[in-house]
């Protein structure tokens, strides 16, 4: 069975460029989770998603944006990238909203700014 | 002050050493606990909930006290495939993770 797919899986931008990532959950999860790591330190939450609507919102600024489609994939937009955008985008799923404590991620997004 | 405080290692051990980690967390909304592992430009995983009466799973054994906000990991008997990160995670509303910033374990042989 798949797991949870993003992309791209690398890419470099400019500041001031924009940028759109993937993410596929797996099959039958209808919870979509964002997270940013950057080197040297653990995930930072973003945004979750459940059944298309936004059940949560972490500490970024309004550049970061995200959406979950009907067929619960999911897109995370950052706006004006700036060179601390530099991390490892992750994508997790779950089966519900919360309460398990298990996320499946992904392998990420690898972005650079430059 | 972060949320969830891990000493970062790296922790350096034989293999089948014993060895324990530790972390402290400072939101007391936290409703649960987890540990993560992480290997080398990999996604975390989830290793092993954590529970105020203690889990074992295996070669690991994980504790939660809550009086004093600590959480700990113990590795008996250490494998060269323990080596990774161990990442101290509590749990907000929903799934709202809350990650550490990872403690590093190299086993050698």
């Amino acid at each position: 069975d798949a797991g949870v797919t993003q992309s791209p899986t690398h890419l470099i931008k400019t500041r001031g460029q924009h940028v759109t990532l993937r993410c596929s959950p797996i099959s039958g999860h209808k919870s979509v989770s964002w997270y940013q790591q950057v080197l040297g330190q653990g995930p930072q939450f973003i945004f979750q998603y459940y059944e298309k609507e936004e059940r949560g919102r972490g500490n970024f600024p309004d550049r970061f944006s995200a959406r979950q489609f009907p067929n619960y994939s999911s897109e995370l937009n950052v706006n004006a990238l700036l060179l601390g955008d530099s991390a490892l985008y992750l994508c997790a799923s779950s089966l519900g909203a919360g309460g398990t404590g298990e996320l499946f991620f992904g392998e990420g997004s690898r972005l650079t700014v430059l | 002050r972060k949320e969830v405080e891990q000493d970062p290692g790296p922790f350096n051990v034989p293999e089948g050493a014993t060895v324990a980690f530790n972390c402290t967390y400072s939101n007391s909304a936290s409703q649960s606990f987890f540990w993560y592992r992480q290997d080398c430009r990999k996604e975390p995983k989830l290793l092993m909930s954590v529970y105020s009466s203690g889990n074992e799973d295996g070669r690991f054994t994980a504790q939660l006290n809550r009086a004093s906000q600590y959480i700990s990991l113990l590795i008996r008997d250490s494998k060269l495939s323990d080596s990774a990160t161990y990442l101290c995670v509590g749990m907000e509303y929903g799934n709202k993770l809350v990650f550490g910033a990872g403690t590093i374990l190299r086993v050698k042989s």
